[in-house]
């Protein structure tokens, strides 16, 4: 079985752009999370979403924005990029919420 | 308050033990958890152990858990060059099953 994938693996953005992560959900789990990690640090949760549902978010300001399809599969956007957004976004995923499994990252570079 | 903290580097010579040590700081955490990261890589669920546990063990991988320390600890027997990586400890707090909480990791070097 396909585990959680991510697209696309890296991305090279501008200051001000927007930009939008796709994250696909292991088969049956119905719960998708979005972590930021910055070089360095460990990663830090941003959103879950559940059913379709926003279920948690983090301390991360309103230029992120996620939501989750039909599928279950996920999108995070952020809007007017800063180059402090530039790190690896992990997108996680779990059957209701608990255990999770991660997939292999989005490296996002803002120049 | 939710805080997870690890030391950052810890050197072992290839065929001994290794130990990494977390402390945390939400008593009614439900689960904690050992991820692995490898350069350039995702996360890698390596264990987890559920807060009314005291040790698990799979494999060549022991956790052990002392919760009126708040004290978790990984032990990897007969170290070998593929472990090479970043371990994250992290936490899941009670009721809030959304998200984990993850330490900065500690980078595991592998001495020859």
């Amino acid at each position: 079985d396909a585990g959680v994938t991510q697209s696309p693996t890296h991305l090279i953005k501008t200051r001000g752009q927007h930009v939008t992560l796709r994250c696909s959900p292991i088969s049956g789990h119905k719960s998708v999370s979005w972590y930021q990690q910055v070089l360095g640090q460990g990663p830090q949760f941003i959103f879950q979403y559940y059913e379709k549902e926003e279920r948690g978010r983090g301390n991360f300001p309103d230029r992120f924005s996620a939501r989750q399809f039909p599928n279950y599969s996920s999108e995070l956007n952020v809007n007017a990029l800063l180059l402090g957004d530039s790190a690896l976004y992990l997108c996680a995923s779990s059957l209701s919420g608990g255990t999770q499994y991660f997939g292999p990252g989005t490296r996002l570079t803002v120049l | 308050g939710e805080d997870v903290e690890q030391s950052l580097f810890l050197s072992v010579r290839e065929g001994d033990s290794s130990v990494i040590n977390c402390t945390y700081t939400d008593s009614s955490s439900t689960y904690l958890y050992w991820y692995k990261q490898e350069p350039g890589a995702g996360l890698q669920l390596l264990t987890y152990i559920f807060s009314n546990m005291d040790m698990k063990q799979d494999q060549r991988l022991t956790v052990l858990l002392n919760k009126k320390d708040k004290h978790l600890s990984l032990r990897i027997a007969d170290t070998q060059t593929g472990d090479s990586a970043i371990y994250f400890c992290a936490e899941s707090p009670q009721n809030r099953d959304d998200k984990i909480i993850f330490g900065k990791g500690t980078r595991l070097h592998i001495l020859p």
